[in-house]
C-alpha cells in the first residue's frame, strides 16, 4: 500500500563523502518534490522535478543535486556533505501544477534521517 | 525569510475540547493553502485544505478558516481526540506550485 517510499530511513556518511537517498512512488504523479527538515524547523522545499522538467529553489546549495530517471524515481545527490546538512530528507509528489486549477495535495514519504559524521 | 509562520510550538487541549491551530503568512500570492498532520517517525499526511476563494471549508470534525485581509488562517478540530496528539504543519501553495512549511505546532490532547 505504500504510496511514496524512501531508501533508506535512516543514513550515515562522513563528511565530504557524496551520498545518494532515493524516492519512488507508486501514484504516478507528475510532480515530485524534496524537502530538507532540520530540527524544530519547518520543511524546507530544494527543488522539484515536473515531469523531467526540474524547477531548483534559488537558495539551494550547488552541493545539492537532483535525478529523475522516470516517473516513478528520483533521487537526491549530495556531493560533499558537510555537518550542517544533517536532516530528515523528505520526498513528495503531486499530481500535476495546475496552479489555481488544482487543489491537489502532495503525498509524503516517510524520510531519510541523514548523521553526518 | 519564513514566508508560512505558526507561532505557537506547542498547544495542550483536554480531551473533548476545542482544539485552535494558527497560522500566518506574507505572501499575498498564495492561492492554495493546507494543513498536515505528522506522526513522530512518519511523513506528513494530508489533513484538510482551503481555496484562497474561499474562507471555510469544513470535513468532520476539522474546520480550516482563511482570513485573507488577515493573511491568517485557522485549523479547529472539535471535539479533540487523544488520537490528535501530532504535529500540524501549515503550509501555502504559490502560482508556481511550490509549496512553503510553517515549523508546525505540536498539539497533546489530554484525555
Amino acid at each position: 500500500d505504500a504510496m511514496v517510499i524512501q531508501n533508506p530511513r535512516y543514513q550515515v556518511t562522513q563528511f565530504g563523502k557524496p551520498v545518494t537517498l532515493s524516492c519512488s512512488q507508486t501514484l504516478n504523479h507528475n510532480v515530485m518534490y524534496w524537502y530538507q527538515q532540520k530540527s524544530s524547523q519547518a520543511p524546507k522545499l530544494l527543488f522539484h522535478y515536473y515531469d523531467k522538467d526540474f524547477n531548483n529553489e534559488a537558495d539551494t546549495p550547488d552541493n545539492f543535486q537532483s535525478r529523475r530517471p522516470n516517473t516513478s524515481f528520483c533521487f537526491l545527490d549530495i556531493r560533499s556533505p558537510g555537518l550542517g546538512d544533517a536532516a530528515i530528507y523528505l520526498c513528495a509528489t503531486s499530481r500535476d501544477t495546475l496552479a489555481g486549477a488544482s487543489t491537489d495535495t502532495q503525498y509524503f514519504g516517510p524520510g531519510t534521517r541523514l548523521t553526518v559524521l | 525569510d519564513q514566508q508560512v509562520k505558526q507561532n505557537s510550538p506547542s498547544l495542550s487541549v483536554q480531551e473533548g475540547r476545542i482544539s485552535i491551530l494558527n497560522c500566518d503568512y506574507t505572501n499575498s500570492m498564495f492561492d492554495y493553502f493546507l494543513w498536515y498532520k505528522k506522526y513522530p517517525a512518519e511523513g506528513p499526511t494530508f489533513l484538510i485544505s482551503i481555496s484562497s476563494i474561499k474562507d471555510k471549508n469544513e470535513d468532520g470534525r476539522f474546520t480550516v478558516f482563511l482570513n485573507k485581509s488577515a493573511k491568517h488562517l485557522s485549523l479547529h478540530i472539535v471535539p479533540s481526540q487523544p488520537g490528535d496528539s501530532a504535529v500540524y504543519f501549515c503550509a501555502a501553495r504559490n502560482t508556481g506550485n511550490q509549496f512553503y512549511f510553517g515549523t508546525g505546532t505540536s498539539l497533546t490532547v489530554i484525555p
